[in-house]
């Protein structure tokens, strides 16, 4: 069965310093990686998503993500983070070879401090 | 830029009542999914569907629960007989492929309290 680790509920950076969530997984085979965003009562916002090829992807809003498969990971990175930032970013796995199924870390809240 | 669209965004119900939660899926896609997030909880999935089947459900999708498409646009969940601990934020999703990698475009949610 796949699963996904968020190790930190929170993360506390002020505004302009680098930020960190980190996301570890589990899953048979190669994993598709995802990271979603959700700000207060919204849906969750797609950010970016690994598939295969180059280990540092990029996506939306200046975010950008490592894959690391050696080390089960896929932290996600904002060189400086903006006070609009603060939101709950959800870690997600699915693996290539079957299985449509979607599992989410528990979340991490970040909060940027001006 | 087309989105997922869910109603109601928040439904008070008793318990033992009949639930019907709405969604309009993005037009083009295929796959469709209900997860749910229970206050201060991590997002769980419930239930995926394709070609007017489930294609696969998490042990949370029992008997209580169905899904349908019952029209070209349309995708909806049912809970027959809520429970207090059905209270939670469902949220529907569709995709272009199901084992590819493309993303879940997820709709805003509906709030679900059973009192």
């Amino acid at each position: 069965a796949q699963s996904v680790a968020q190790p930190e509920d929170q993360v506390n950076v002020a505004e302009g310093n680098p930020l960190t969530v980190k996301c570890t997984y589990s899953v048979s085979g190669n994993p598709y990686l995802f990271w979603y965003v959700q700000y207060p009562n919204r849906g969750l916002q797609f950010l970016l998503k690994y598939i295969t090829g180059d280990n540092l992807v990029k996506g939306s809003y200046g975010f950008e993500a490592e894959f690391n498969k050696s080390q089960t990971s896929f932290h996600l990175k904002k060189p400086s983070a903006l006070v609009s930032d603060s939101a709950l970013y959800f870690c997600a796995v699915r693996p290539q070879a079957a299985g449509n199924k979607l599992t989410f870390g528990g979340g991490t809240r970040v909060l940027v401090k001006p | 830029e087309p989105e997922v669209t869910q109603t109601p965004s928040h439904q008070v119900t008793q318990m033992g009542q009949e639930v019907i939660l709405r969604c309009v899926p993005i037009s083009n896609h295929l796959y469709f999914y209900w997860y749910r997030q229970i206050l201060g909880q991590k997002v769980e999935f419930l239930v995926s569907f394709y070609n007017n089947e489930i294609s696969e459900k998490s042990e949370i999708f029992d008997d209580q629960f169905s899904v349908e498409r019952p029209d070209g646009s349309n995708f909806t969940l049912k809970i027959r007989s809520t429970k207090l601990e059905d209270s939670a934020m469902y949220f529907c999703a569709s995709s272009t492929g199901g084992r590819g990698p493309g993303e879940l475009f997820f709709g805003e949610g509906s709030r679900l309290t059973v009192l």
